[in-house]
């Protein structure tokens, strides 16, 4: 069965620094989809970025990176030069290959974030 | 980008009456639609798969006489929570796959805070 865990439940980041959030992830797929998103106390989800499990370069959008490793299932999201608006829950999701799912996309437990000023 | 309309944000009904969610893609056609729930403090759990023009798949455990599912065209989906009851009282949110794009990522709605008392 897929499965996604975050083992962090809350993380504190000073201002202007980086931070890295955890995401393992478990799936006998061979092709499956890696995501982050942003919930901020609004309850609306923000997509951040996304990694293929078949992409071999770590995807990056803006301050936002993934650091892929498939051989350890993890996909951990890094933040760099934390913003208080930052400051919100993250989730990690995987979305399974099959389209006979309809491509169904689990999320993992989140990770709160508090940026420091 | 995208955009998923979801309408009410919020509402508050009483015990024994039922309330439709829309789920709508302003700019974009969507085959698929997940509709997800989201307990204070905790991450979003699927449950179900609405595809267009055919019945919509629930997870386990969801029950479907209850939370009935509508996606009578390519632009909407319905969720209606029958006979509510105050534990149904959560956070609903749909999110949508456009059609063709390869689906490198679901578009959100901004959910709807239900509230049964």
């Amino acid at each position: 069965a897929q499965k996604i865990t975050q083992t962090q439940p809350g993380m504190f980041v000073q201002e202007k620094e980086a931070v890295t959030l955890d995401c393992t992830y478990d799936t006998s797929d061979q092709s499956y989809g890696l995501f982050w998103y942003k919930q901020p106390s609004s309850g609306e989800m923000i997509f951040l970025i996304y990694q293929g499990s078949y992409d071999e370069q770590n995807a990056t959008e803006g301050r936002y990176s993934l650091n892929f490793q498939k051989a350890r299932k993890s996909a951990n999201l890094v933040i760099s030069a934390s913003q208080l608006g930052d400051s919100a829950m993250y989730f990690c999701a995987m979305r399974e290959g099959r389209s006979t799912g309809g491509f169904k996309t689990i999320f993992g437990a989140g990770t709160r974030l508090f940026v420091k000023a | 980008g995208a955009v998923v309309s979801q309408h009410p944000s919020r509402v508050i009904c009483k015990s024994g009456t039922s309330v439709k969610i829309e789920c709508r893609s302003l700019d974009f056609q969507a085959t698929t639609m997940f509709w997800y729930r989201q307990f204070p403090k905790q991450s979003l759990m699927l449950m179900a798969t609405s595809n267009e023009g055919s019945k919509a798949t629930y997870e386990q455990g969801v029950e479907k006489d209850k939370f009935l599912i509508n996606h009578a065209s390519l632009t909407l989906s319905t969720l209606t929570v029958t006979s509510a009851h105050p534990e149904d009282s959560s956070f609903y949110i749909c999110s949508a796959r456009r059609v063709g794009t390869g689906g490198v990522e679901a578009f959100f709605g901004q959910g709807t805070r239900l509230t049964v008392v």
